[in-house]
């Protein structure tokens, strides 16, 4: 019940084509869903966060898209860039506790 | 702000040796996370504290690891005996008080360890 199930695993995009990566969860308690982007050789950082409150969330070319029936949410990045290839992880966390449980990954390549 | 600072960055150590991995939290920042990543099993959580207590350790893998944090400031993370099996990226993670603002962790740019 504590899992996080992304997919796919690597991701191959054409420059400016849309790249989507999806994640499901089993836990109805969690309650925020952030994803985060690591380039190689680096930690992971942020790069946006819904609440299921709302069912999408755009930044710039990035959107979260949440379905809370479904307990499934999705990362679409628009107008992908060569810049965007990176290791893409989902994660969940319930009561603001600080416990993230994060996705196995999306290896992300964008072909110029 | 400089960051989530970790050292060594880079760590070649030999089967059965003690290592110590360092972690110095982003300033004011009320949670402290301890990470381990591999091709296999992904970034999986070790232990995380709060204020400077260990919260949850559910994911430190056995008794050969331990953390501690002395202070606000410091954070250790060490392995004895290590093992082949231990070879892996550590990151240490930092986030302010939870419905501060912001729920976001702040990574660190992670430890490579290889045991021999």
């Amino acid at each position: 019940q504590q899992q996080v199930k992304q997919s796919p695993q690597s991701l191959i995009v054409q420059k400016g084509g849309i790249s989507i990566i999806n994640c499901a969860y089993e836990n109805t308690a969690f309650d925020y869903f952030p994803w985060y982007q690591q380039f190689p050789g680096k930690g992971p950082a942020l790069l946006i966060a819904i609440r299921p409150d709302v069912s999408e969330k755009k930044e710039g070319r990035f959107t979260i898209s949440f379905n809370k029936s479904a307990k499934q949410f999705s990362l679409h990045i628009m107008d992908s860039q060569p810049g965007d290839s990176a290791t893409y992880f989902c994660a969940a966390s319930k009561n603001q506790g600080g416990k993230l449980i994060f996705g196995q990954g999306t290896e992300l390549s964008v072909k110029p | 702000d400089a960051g989530v600072i970790q050292s060594p960055r880079h760590e070649v150590t030999e089967m059965g040796q003690e290592v110590t991995l360092r972690c110095k939290p982003i300033s004011g920042h009320d949670y402290l996370f301890w990470y381990r990543q591999t091709m296999m099993r992904g970034l999986e959580l070790l232990i995380y504290f709060n204020n400077n207590v260990p919260i949850d350790d559910s994911g430190m893998p056995e008794d050969r690891f331990s953390a501690k944090m002395p202070n606000a400031s410091f954070s250790t993370l060490k392995i004895q005996p290590s093992e082949p099996r231990d070879s892996a990226v550590y990151f240490c993670a930092s986030s302010p008080a939870w419905g501060a603002g912001t729920d976001t962790q702040y990574f660190g740019p992670g430890t490579r360890l290889t045991v021999l």
